[in-house]
């Protein structure tokens, strides 16, 4: 079955802080997505990776930056968290084709910014 | 730039009504519609995809139609339990672009015993 894992369910960090938070898929998938939502506003794409290396702006990158390195796993970092940033953040995945592939998701990491 | 409305936003019934979640698009050039699950405070869980060519899929008491051409999406749940109370959110993933689907806000449901 298709698994999506973020590494920490609940974070609390203190503003200015370098904060990673990482996600890991096991199906060998090419696409990887990090999304943020916030009561009212749905979700929005932070940003989103095709293979590794690669990156790409979603509609929200400010404070935010990422890495792939590995196929398996996405990182998104904030170089110095704001409060602005507590939000609850999901990571996906899916196979590459336009067609068809479905997204899978993590279990979303609840970031708090004192 | 696509957009997806749902509507209710928010739905409270009692245990064994059939429902009716509607999602609607603005642009029907899509390849594909997901309806997703979200229970508070956790990830989303993928419930039926429905390919641009379908009229419909189904999964239990699940079933979940599609009229790309009217942009619209709907999800039937027949029998409803207790535990179908959560979030339920549609998401159109475009042909052109970046091919990343765009999400709707969600019905939230709760079915109260």
């Amino acid at each position: 079955d298709v698994k999506v894992t973020q590494s920490s369910r609940y974070l609390v960090k203190r503003t200015g802080e370098k904060v990673f938070l990482e996600c890991v898929q096991d199906m060998d998938h090419e696409n990887m997505f990090w999304y943020r939502q916030d009561p009212g506003l749905g979700l929005r794409l932070i940003y989103f990776s095709y293979d590794v290396k690669m990156k790409e702006k979603g509609d929200i990158p400010e404070g935010y930056s990422v890495s792939r390195e590995k196929k398996e796993r996405f990182s998104l970092i904030l170089e110095s968290a704001s409060t602005n940033q507590t939000s609850m953040y999901l990571c996906a995945s899916s196979l590459t084709g336009p067609g068809g592939p479905p997204l899978h998701f993590g279990n979303g990491t609840r970031l708090t910014v004192t | 730039k696509q957009e997806v409305t749902q509507i209710p936003a928010a739905l409270s019934v009692p245990e064994g009504e059939n429902l009716v979640l509607n999602c609607s698009f603005t642009d029907s050039a899509i390849y594909n519609l997901q309806w997703f699950r979200q229970d508070p405070g956790k990830g989303l869980t993928s419930l039926l995809l429905i390919q641009s060519s379908q009229r419909e899929q189904t999964s239990g008491r699940l079933n979940a139609s599609l009229d790309k051409s009217s942009g619209r999406s709907t999800l039937y749940i027949a029998a409803s339990q207790p535990g179908d109370s959560a979030t339920y959110l549609c998401a159109p993933k475009p042909k052109g672009g970046s091919y990343i689907p765009t999400f709707g806000r969600g019905t939230s449901l709760i079915v109260h015993p």
